[in-house]
């Protein structure tokens, strides 16, 4: 089965501590691309990153960082010294070639994030 | 910033109405995707499309949903007649898919959602 597995369904901080998300995903297509978005309590989805199965370079954007592992079929998040206003549900999601652009989420993490 | 745009962002009625959902995509994407969202499912996909012609929509209750895209401007997911399980969160999604392997030139862009209650 292809999946996306999310194992954290709520994860609580404090302001300017470092939390990771964890995603773990199975797919038995060589190439594939996996997501992360964001959902705050507004709800709507917002688009946060696209890796693709060949990229395994870690990638930071501002205090947002993502590690790829192919070797552990792992893309987790990091989001350092967290702010009240990452408080969201945050979803991981997979895509491969032949769904063309079909997303298969996981059920998502919801991260609260404590003044 | 181009978005996804969907109509209404909210929609109380009866069981038994019928429920017109409206999503304009991204000018430029050639795939639009209609995904469903509850707590006890969580993001399930009902329908996509492809250059406007339906590509699956396995996800979808047969008898009482439907999806068209009567342009590339318009997408719409209607619910006749609706039921109280059907009140969820309802997303319209855009993107750009190339090549029969599917290889992308943009990510899903997802619109606000129609936030559906049927009582």
């Amino acid at each position: 089965a292809q999946k996306v597995t999310q194992a954290q369904t709520e994860i609580s901080v404090v302001e300017k501590e470092d939390v990771t998300l964890d995603c773990v995903y199975e797919t038995r297509d060589t190439t594939y691309y996996l997501f992360w978005y964001k959902q705050p309590p507004s709800g709507e989805l917002v688009f946060l990153i696209r890796r693709n199965s060949f990229d395994e370079q870690n990638e930071i954007s501002g205090r947002y960082s993502w590690n790829f592992q192919k070797s552990t079929s792992s893309f987790n998040f990091t989001i350092t010294a967290s702010q009240v206003v990452d408080s969201a549900v945050y979803f991981c999601a997979l895509s491969w070639g032949s769904t063309l652009g079909r997303l298969y989420f996981g059920r998502g993490t919801q991260l609260t994030v404590w003044p | 910033d181009a978005r996804v745009t969907q109509t209404p962002r909210h929609k109380v009625t009866e069981m038994g109405q019928e429920v017109t959902m409206r999503c304009q995509p991204i000018l430029g994407h050639n795939t639009v995707f209609w995904y469903r969202q509850t707590m006890m499912q969580g993001l399930e996909l009902l329908a996509y499309f492809r250059n406007r012609a339906p590509l699956d929509d396995s996800g979808m209750p047969k008898d009482r949903f439907s999806a068209e895209m009567p342009d590339a401007t318009l997408a719409t997911l209607k619910i006749q007649p609706s039921e109280p399980r059907d009140s969820a969160v309802y997303f319209c999604a855009s993107g750009l898919v190339k090549g029969t392997g599917g290889s992308y030139n943009s990510p899903l862009h997802f619109g606000n959602g129609t936030r559906l209650t049927v009582t």
